[in-house]
């Protein structure tokens, strides 16, 4: 089945260190982005990448870093530089923008202890 | 800056009857309006969507109402049923730039 895996499902990290969130997708989509949800916030997106070796701040990009070394991934680094990192980070993809919306991952719910 | 505005952020409804969640846009670039799913701890799946030169769209029991002119949108769920509380996000798109709106946790109860 094709779709879109966000690992892992739970991740707490110290303050002060650095973590990865991976997103793999398998729909052979273009394009790939990164939001956050907090409650009663809605979506707000950290960055979007279109093709390979491209990537696009979003919104809220400060705090974050991304990579597209492959058509399929698209990683997240959550840096010590976010303030309020604790949040549920939803990964998602769409094969050409602006035409047939996003499909999404299960997301990775992140706690900063 | 929010470009689609939700309302109601929660919303209670008995099983069988109709819940309505409306979203405003501020863009009038958006091209394509979408709907989401969100069921607690899962990443947010589309329901139903529209473009702007459709006034109504229905798929089984889920119903979007487009008013072009006053920039507004409704999710209408009719025979709401216990398996349909979630939350419900309403989105606008224009290019590669998808806006969301904040949210609505509808809960039906038996």
């Amino acid at each position: 089945d094709g779709g879109i895996t966000q690992s892992p499902k739970y991740l707490f990290r110290k303050e002060g260190q650095n973590v990865t969130l991976s997103c793999e997708q398998n729909l052979n989509h273009d394009a790939m982005y990164w939001y956050r949800q907090d409650p009663g916030q809605g979506l707000r997106l950290i960055y979007y990448s279109q093709i390979v070796n491209d990537f696009q701040k979003g919104d809220i990009a400060e705090g974050y870093s991304v990579s597209r070394e492959k058509k399929e991934s698209f990683p997240l680094t959550v840096t010590s530089a976010q303030k309020n990192p604790t949040a549920f980070y939803l990964c998602a993809s769409s094969k050409q923008t602006g035409v047939y919306g996003y499909t999404f991952g299960s997301g990775t719910r992140l706690t900063v202890v | 800056q929010q470009q689609v505005k939700q309302s109601p952020q929660s919303l209670i409804v008995q099983k069988g009857g109709i819940s309505i969640i409306n979203c405003a846009y501020e863009n009038t670039a958006f091209d394509y309006f979408p709907w989401y799913q969100q069921f607690p701890g899962k990443g947010p799946a589309l329901l139903i969507a529209i473009r702007p030169d459709v006034s109504e769209k229905k798929e089984g029991r889920f119903t979007i109402s487009f008013n072009k002119s006053a920039k507004q949108f409704s999710l209408h769920i009719m025979d709401s049923q216990p398996g349909d509380s979630a939350t419900y996000f309403c989105a606008a798109m224009v290019m590669n730039d998808m806006r969301f709106g904040a949210g609505t946790r509808l809960t039906v109860k038996p």
